[in-house]
């Protein structure tokens, strides 16, 4: 059965502190794996990753996917109010998506 | 329109009433996908449209749900008799391709089946 388990399920953390949200899968047929950030709206979407060891960047968050032990890494840099929400990751095997439950992320200021 | 509409953004129903949800994908568009997500959890696959094709119906969790997309653009999410266990949020996403490449979601549709 194809599945996706995220790590931490949820993370409180300091202002300025960077953390590193988890995803590992297995499926059957993986394609490309995407990141979400879901605040009390629609997920939006973040980072598609289809090969292995290539980092993508988009100002603090970035991330990276490793195919061969079949996960993924979002990183963010120096933690902002804003960055508070649920992270989700979704690996599309064939057209589906199969969803994690998500890592709750908790800023303080 | 700029992104994906879906209404209404809100409904209440009592137990046992007909609904429709309405998806307005991005213009041009040609994947459709409706997805239910309880509280606290992920997203979870319903069923998923490309162009006016219904390719995957698989996620419907009974046959009291039905989807349709009959111009291959706005898309309906009907639920009939609806139950409690039916309370979620539903949401549309679109896509570019014929494929889940990068996914556009609309704000969902919270139904809340009292």
């Amino acid at each position: 059965e194809d599945k996706v388990v995220q790590s931490p399920l949820s993370l409180v953390v300091h202002e300025g502190d960077t953390v590193t949200l988890n995803c590992s899968y297995e499926v059957t047929n993986f394609r490309s794996l995407l990141w979400y950030k879901q605040e009390k709206k629609a997920p939006t979407f973040l980072f598609m990753l289809t090969s292995s060891g290539i980092e993508k960047k988009s100002g603090r968050l970035s991330s990276i996917l490793d195919k061969k032990e079949l996960f993924s890494i979002l990183n963010i840099t120096a933690t902002q109010t804003g960055d508070s929400a649920i992270y989700l990751c979704a690996v599309n095997s064939n057209y589906q998506l199969i969803w994690g439950a998500g890592t709750k992320l908790i800023i303080k200021p | 329109g700029a992104g994906v509409s879906q209404s209404p953004r809100y409904k209440v129903a009592k137990r046992g009433q007909d609904v429709a949800l309405r998806c307005d994908p991005i213009s041009g568009h040609v994947s459709l996908f409706w997805y239910q997500q309880a509280l606290g959890q992920g997203p979870e696959f319903l069923t998923y449209f490309q162009n006016e094709a219904q390719l995957d119906k698989s996620g419907l969790p009974s046959d009291r749900f039905f989807a349709e997309r009959p111009e291959g653009s706005v898309s309906t999410l009907k639920i009939q008799r609806t139950q409690q266990e039916d309370s979620a949020v539903y949401l549309c996403a679109s896509s570019a391709s014929g494929d889940t490449g990068e996914l556009f979601f609309g704000e969902g549709s919270r139904l809340t089946v009292l």
